[in-house]
């Protein structure tokens, strides 16, 4: 079965600074990636996104995120933060399991609170 | 502009009633899904549906119904079975596999 794990229940950095949220998964097959950002009492939103291609890849507000199949990873990273950054960030995986049609069934860590202080 | 709606945002509950939460969406389509959030668990998958008049459990479907009438519509209902109903409620839907999820707003539920 499919897994992610965040590792990282809450990551504190200084304004300015650069961050990285860790996300690792599980699967034996590809697998479709995604970050998405939550700010408090609202939905998700979709940061980026990783289907195939490059291993790079470029977000909204200034993120990005790697992947790397050998050690399936694919960390979310943002060279400087804001305090505007301050929010919960998702790790998510699709399910491979041909649901057939249009559905994306994604599995979702337990997300990363990302405290960005002045 | 296109979107999710889910409303109500807040919804409060009496010891054994059933609540129905609404999602609407204008995006035409075809997927769409209810999450529950709670605190340091992430998103779990409740029901989901992938056209009119079809939907499936997903992993936490006990004490939760759902129907699809419409394609725009995915209403969830919290029933009296459902022991721990508070928590977060977020709708979703996607166009095709491999595309990303637009999520709504999100219902608070808490029992009273």
């Amino acid at each position: 079965a499919q897994s992610v794990t965040q590792l990282d229940s809450q990551v504190p950095v200084f304004e300015e600074a650069p961050v990285e949220l860790r996300c690792n998964y599980s699967s034996s097959v590809s697998v479709y990636l995604f970050w998405y950002v939550q700010y408090p009492n609202q939905g998700l939103q979709l940061l980026l996104k990783y289907l195939s291609g490059s291993t790079l890849v470029k977000g909204i507000n200034g993120f990005e995120a790697e992947f790397n199949k050998s050690q399936t990873s694919f960390h979310l990273r943002k060279p400087s933060v804001h305090i505007s950054d301050t929010a919960e960030y998702f790790c998510a995986v699709s399910d491979p399991i041909p649901y057939g049609g249009a559905t994306n069934k994604l599995i979702f860590g337990t997300g990363t609170l990302l405290a960005v202080q002045p | 502009d296109g979107g999710i709606t889910q409303s109500p945002k807040y919804l409060f509950r009496k010891e054994g009633q059933n609540v129905t939460l609404s999602c609407e969406q204008n995006l035409n389509h075809d997927a769409m899904y209810w999450y529950r959030q709670d605190p340091g668990q992430g998103l779990r998958l409740i029901y989901y549906s992938q056209i009119v008049n079809d939907f499936q459990k997903g992993d936490i479907a006990e004490g939760y119904s759902v129907s699809r009438e419409k394609k725009e519509s995915f209403p969830l209902t919290v029933t009296s079975a459902q022991k721990n109903p508070t928590a977060f409620y977020l709708c979703a839907s996607t166009l095709n596999r491999g595309s990303e999820a637009f999520f709504g707003q999100g219902t608070r539920l808490t029992v009273v």
